[in-house]
């Protein structure tokens, strides 16, 4: 089973600045990696999949970037509702599919 | 637009049975396998199941082999997820997901409480 290892668990960060998330594996996943956003009372949104490709309806301020074990995403100019736990999940070797234990991004 | 309704959770006493429900709309649900995923009180995601899209190929994490089980009716648009043998460790919110090679849509999830 591939662990996903994702820092810092909570990073406080002022509106409009930029957020940088780390997520690494185990072993590689080359770029079988996927971001999501989790709010509460929400359904998960898919970001970013393929390591750097936003999904759809995703804005340009969401980048992802990395392949083999070290990730990261970033999200520049920060919003309102950016304020959210951002979660990793690799999907190259299944089952099982695993995902970090999430970094959440509160207001500085 | 897709969309993916989660129901059935609830309070359930230790030991008990709950089956949970994922009605599908706004996507062919016969051309897609569909997991389970639930999330503890703070703790992060952790997938349970896979059912692929003709209902016979499923997987199944550890930490529920044995007392979960997957199914889904493709003429009515519907995923379950039938729990057994429940204990405090299965408290969580439970969501269902659309599977491409990552989870591309998801619902809003359904929370389970076992507790006495």
């Amino acid at each position: 089973e591939i662990v996903m290892t994702q820092s810092p668990a909570t990073l406080s960060v002022s509106p409009g600045e930029r957020a940088t998330l780390s997520c690494r594996a185990s072993q590689s996943v080359h770029s079988n990696l996927a971001w999501y956003q989790l709010k509460p009372g929400q359904a998960p949104r898919l970001l970013i999949y393929g390591a750097s490709t936003r999904a759809t309806g995703i804005p340009d301020r969401f980048s992802g970037s990395g392949s083999g074990t070290d990730f990261t995403l970033t999200i520049n100019n920060l919003q309102s509702e950016d304020f959210a736990v951002y979660s990793c999940q690799q999907y190259n070797n299944w089952p099982p599919w695993t995902f970090g234990q999430g970094t959440k991004v509160e207001v500085k | 637009q897709v969309l993916l309704v989660e129901s059935g959770g609830g309070v359930v006493q230790p030991g008990g049975s709950l089956t949970l429900s994922c009605a599908a709309s706004g996507f062919t649900f016969h051309n897609y396998g569909m997991h389970w995923v639930r999330q503890a009180p703070g703790k992060g995601l952790e997938w349970l199941t896979f059912i692929q899209n003709g209902g016979n190929e499923k997987f199944f994490a550890d930490s529920v082999k044995g007392r979960f089980t997957v199914s889904r009716d493709n003429s009515k648009n519907i995923l379950w997820l039938q729990m057994n043998g429940l204990t405090a460790e299965d408290t969580a919110v439970y969501y269902c997901a659309r599977a491409r090679l990552y989870f591309d849509f998801w619902g809003q999830g359904t929370p389970v409480t076992v507790s006495s």
